[in-house]
């Protein structure tokens, strides 16, 4: 069974602050990696996936295996970076992702 | 455009209406889902479809039904809404290069009084 964790429920920073929004998995197999944000009136979208190695407004996500976490990061909060984001994971050839319960990210000015 | 809709954005609705939530995608993607979502909590996976004629029930215990005729189109009814109902109900799909990447509609909020 795969099994995703975010264990904050609420994560509040101040502008400036770097944040780290954790992400922790249990799966058999290869996962699939992802962080998805949902920005106040806006639709869920993907933030990035551990497979492209690439950091989006900012955000960076390291897959590690041996801790099982694929932890958010950003050196340098920003107040439009307050959303909704859920970590997400696809088991090799499973095309049911399961999500986090998803982390409020709020950034104060 | 390449994109997933969903109407309506919002109902209203008096119990024991039958409704029929629209989700069309224009990408061609061949995997199709609902999702429940109270806003800012989880999702819950409620009906989902590896494409056309094939349909299959996702972990939350729901009392709506799905079809699949055509690619694009995954309409979810209730055939009598109740109170318990009232929520917000996210489309997506998979499909294309990005293989397990999710796009999602802007999602239906319902409300049954």
């Amino acid at each position: 069974a795969q099994r995703v964790t975010q264990p904050e429920k609420l994560l509040s920073v101040f502008k400036g602050a770097p944040v780290e929004l954790k992400c922790n998995y249990s799966y058999s197999g290869s996962p699939e990696l992802f962080w998805y944000v949902q920005y106040s009136r806006q639709r869920l979208q993907l933030l990035l996936r551990h497979i492209s190695r690439e950091s989006i407004k900012g955000f960076t996500a390291d897959l590690n295996k041996g801790e099982t976490s694929f932890h958010l990061k950003k050196p340098f909060a920003q107040e439009e970076d307050s959303a909704m984001y859920y970590c997400a994971l696809s088991g090799r050839g499973s095309y049911i992702p399961t999500f986090g319960r998803g982390t409020s990210l709020i950034v104060h000015p | 455009e390449a994109d997933i809709y969903q109407t309506p954005r919002y109902l209203v609705i008096g119990t024991g209406k039958k409704i029929t939530l629209e989700c069309s995608q224009t990408m061609g993607h061949d995997k199709m889902y609902w999702y429940q979502q109270d806003p800012g909590m989880e999702l819950h996976l409620i009906h989902y479809s590896y494409g056309v004629n094939s349909t299959e029930k996702g972990d939350l215990s729901s009392e709506s039904t799905v079809s699949r005729i055509r690619t694009e189109h995954f309409p979810l009814t209730l055939e009598s809404a109740r109170p318990s109902h009232t929520s917000q109900y996210l489309c997506a799909s998979i499909g294309g290069r990005a293989h397990y990447e999710q796009y999602f509609g802007p999602g239906t909020r319902l409300t049954v009084t």
